[in-house]
């Protein structure tokens, strides 16, 4: 049972667009959201999060917005670059504030920004 | 800091011989966590520690897959005997407590052939 899909395997954006990344969660327990960016052959960096209270966060060009009721997440980058070319991850936790780092992670969408 | 530093980059074996990663957290992080990636299951949680006290293994697929933290400053994670489908990347990640991300290291490439 997958409990944080992203079902978009990839993403094709032009620079200077908004790249908007998906992800649909199942369990009502989580209570935290972050977004991850992994290059090839490094481990995944840590981008930005969101607590399950609250319904926006933006750092930067980098927004995410929470719909509890829906169960997702959406992940905005605006504007697009080059440098955003990476494998982006959805991850939720369920710790309660005791871990931010037990995390189920959805599997992933390849984005790639065009000069 | 260096970052969460994980040894080998790069592992190959043969199918039956016992294989050892190691993993060294950022110094101050109390949570230490190991995950596995493959194409089939993705990113998937194996076992984390708290203190290095173990809080949940059951991620870990069988009982050829061991962990230890004997320290605060390292951790192994041992496969014996391994076998093919043991083929993926292994990440080990670590956090200070309240710490809302987790923080990886690059990586162990594992093939068993």
């Amino acid at each position: 049972d997958q409990q944080v899909k992203q079902n978009s395997p990839s993403l094709s954006v032009q620079e200077g667009r908004i790249s908007i990344l998906n992800c649909d969660y199942t369990n009502s327990m989580f209570d935290y959201f972050l977004w991850y960016k992994k290059y090839p052959a490094e481990g995944p960096t840590f981008l930005i999060s969101i607590s399950s209270i609250k319904d926006k966060n933006e750092d930067g060009r980098f927004t995410v917005f929470l719909n509890k009721s829906a169960k997702h997440l959406s992940l905005h980058i605006v504007p697009s670059q080059p440098g955003d070319s990476a494998v982006y991850f959805c991850a939720a936790s369920d710790a309660g504030g005791t871990s931010y780092g037990k995390l189920t992670f959805g599997q992933g969408t390849i984005l790639t920004v065009h000069p | 800091d260096a970052g969460v530093i994980q040894s080998p980059r790069h592992e190959v074996t043969e199918m039956g011989q016992e294989v050892t990663l190691r993993c060294k957290p950022i110094s101050g992080h109390d949570y230490l966590f190991w995950y596995r990636q493959t194409m089939m299951r993705g990113l998937e949680l194996l076992i984390y520690f708290n203190n290095n006290v173990p809080i949940d293994d059951s991620g870990m697929p069988e009982d050829r897959f061991s962990a230890k933290m004997p320290n605060a400053s390292f951790s192994t994670l041992k496969i014996q005997p391994s076998e093919p489908r043991d083929s993926a990347v292994y990440f080990c990640a670590s956090n200070y407590p309240g710490g809302t991300e987790a923080f990886f290291g690059q990586g162990t490439r594992l093939t068993v052939v």
